[in-house]
């Protein structure tokens, strides 16, 4: 069965240093992986995406995600938080292989602070 | 392009009544999906449409069902409602039924069931 799992409940950081939430996923076949952000009282707002290829990819507002297959994760990065960057954000996944649709299976979420 | 629609945005029911929740999709988007957040249970999927045909259904009693109309519009349906039904519903739609298709979702239908 596909799993995501977002091991921090909550990340702080200061404004200006760099930030990793982190993410780790289980699927059978070839993962397709998103990021998504959630601000207050909001739905949720696409970040980035791997689907194949090079395993850095970048997305909105400066964020960017590892690939690493061997160990099973898609980290979010940026080099230098900002303030406005304080949200709830969501790792996700699809299993490539499975034809069953293109469910998307969330983490629980990480609460990333960033503080001035 | 505007963006995924939802109304109403904000429902208070109480137990035993039945509700309807509606989505616009992004125009030219096709799937829709559904799906369920509380702060126990997390986001969870609801179901996926594509063409007026439901995909694929997540782990959710038969009282919550759905459609999909002609214009790739989608309402959900949930009957009987319970305490535990209290949440955030999330539609999102996406271009195509492709799995590397990202999904863009809509501000949600805050539901509370008294």
């Amino acid at each position: 069965a596909q799993s995501v799992a977002q091991p921090e409940d909550q990340v702080n950081v200061a404004e200006g240093n760099p930030l990793t939430v982190k993410c780790t996923y289980s699927v059978s076949g070839n993962p397709y992986l998103f990021w998504y952000v959630q601000y207050p009282n909001r739905g949720l707002q696409f970040l980035l995406k791997y689907i194949t290829g090079d395993n850095l990819v970048k997305g909105s507002y400066g964020f960017e995600a590892e690939f690493n297959k061997s160990q099973t994760s898609f980290h979010l990065k940026k080099p230098s938080a900002l303030v406005s960057d304080s949200a709830l954000y969501f790792c996700a996944v699809r299993d490539g292989w499975n034809q069953a649709g293109t469910a998307l299976i969330f983490g629980k979420g990480t609460t990333l602070s960033v503080s001035s | 392009k505007a963006g995924v629609t939802q109304t109403p945005r904000y429902l208070i029911k109480t137990r035993g009544q039945q509700v309807t929740l509606s989505c616009s999709p992004i125009s030219g988007h096709r799937s829709v999906s559904w799906y369920q957040q509380t702060p126990g249970q997390g986001l969870q999927f609801l179901f996926e449409y594509f063409s007026e045909t439901q995909r694929n259904k997540g782990n959710f009693p038969g009282r919550f069902s759905g459609r999909q109309f002609s214009n790739s519009r989608s309402e959900m349906n949930v009957s009987t409602l319970e305490l535990g039904d209290s949440a955030l519903y999330l539609c999102a739609s996406s271009f195509s039924e492709k799995k590397y298709n990202e999904q863009f979702f809509g501000p949600g239908t805050r539901l509370t069931v008294l």
